[in-house]
């Protein structure tokens, strides 16, 4: 079966940096993606990784490390807007190609 | 480009009624989802499509809700009849083919009274 977990809650300041973790069990993986979801919106797609390392887009980057099946965001200059909720998702090969999501971090920014 | 499109964008229905969902995809995707997203939860998939035919409906409650995508474009997600359970948040997510990043739409928020 496949399980992800991701901390509730997590709140933070404007202009700190804020790293949000997610661990994974799962069969057969096949990347890992995060979504931003805004209170009463659609996910949008923000990070994919499939090989280990750190990839960087802007004020926010994704870290796989796939032999400890962990991965974080990091969100830089944290702003007001950026108040929402981070879901964390994984692919796996057992499970087609469609995606299986945690429960997502809600993020509260604060000035 | 146009985004998915749903509609409704909110439905309030009573237990035992049924309702249905529209959702175009992205121009030129090949491969739908309908998710279901309960209040404090992450999506979860009901249905998945490849062009018109289902690929994994492993999760669907058949006795109930059933999905068609019919020309492997638009497609409609049906419950009949609604239990109080069902109310949640439905998305419609298109991706260009299968494995590739998948893109949502704004979604249709059920009310099931």
């Amino acid at each position: 079966g496949q399980n992800i977990d991701q901390p509730t809650e997590m709140t933070a300041t404007e202009g700190a940096i804020v790293q949000i973790n997610c661990t994974y069990q799962t069969s057969g993986f096949n990347g890992l993606f995060w979504y931003q979801q805004h209170a009463g919106e659609a996910p949008t797609f923000l990070s994919y990784n499939v090989l280990d390392g750190l990839e960087e887009k802007g004020r926010f980057s994704s870290f796989l490390s796939r032999s400890k099946g962990y991965s974080y965001l990091l969100l830089k200059e944290l702003q007001m807007k950026d108040s929402a909720s981070y879901l964390c998702a994984v692919r796996d090969h057992q499970a087609g190609t469609a995606l299986i999501f945690g429960k997502g971090t809600t993020l509260s920014v604060s000035s | 480009e146009a985004g998915v499109a749903q509609s409704p964008r909110y439905k309030i229905i009573e237990k035992r009624q049924s309702v249905a969902f529209w959702c175009n995809p992205i121009s030129g995707h090949a491969t739908l989802y309908w998710y279901q997203q309960i209040l404090g939860q992450g999506p979860k998939l009901l249905i998945q499509f490849q062009n018109n035919g289902v690929v994994d409906d492993s999760q669907l409650p058949k006795d109930r809700f059933s999905a068609e995508r019919l020309k492997g474009v638009d497609s409609t997600l049906k419950i009949q009849p609604a239990k109080l359970e069902d109310s949640a948040v439905y998305l419609c997510a298109s991706s260009r083919g299968v494995g590739e990043t998948q893109y949502f739409g704004p979604g249709t928020r059920l009310l099931v009274l």
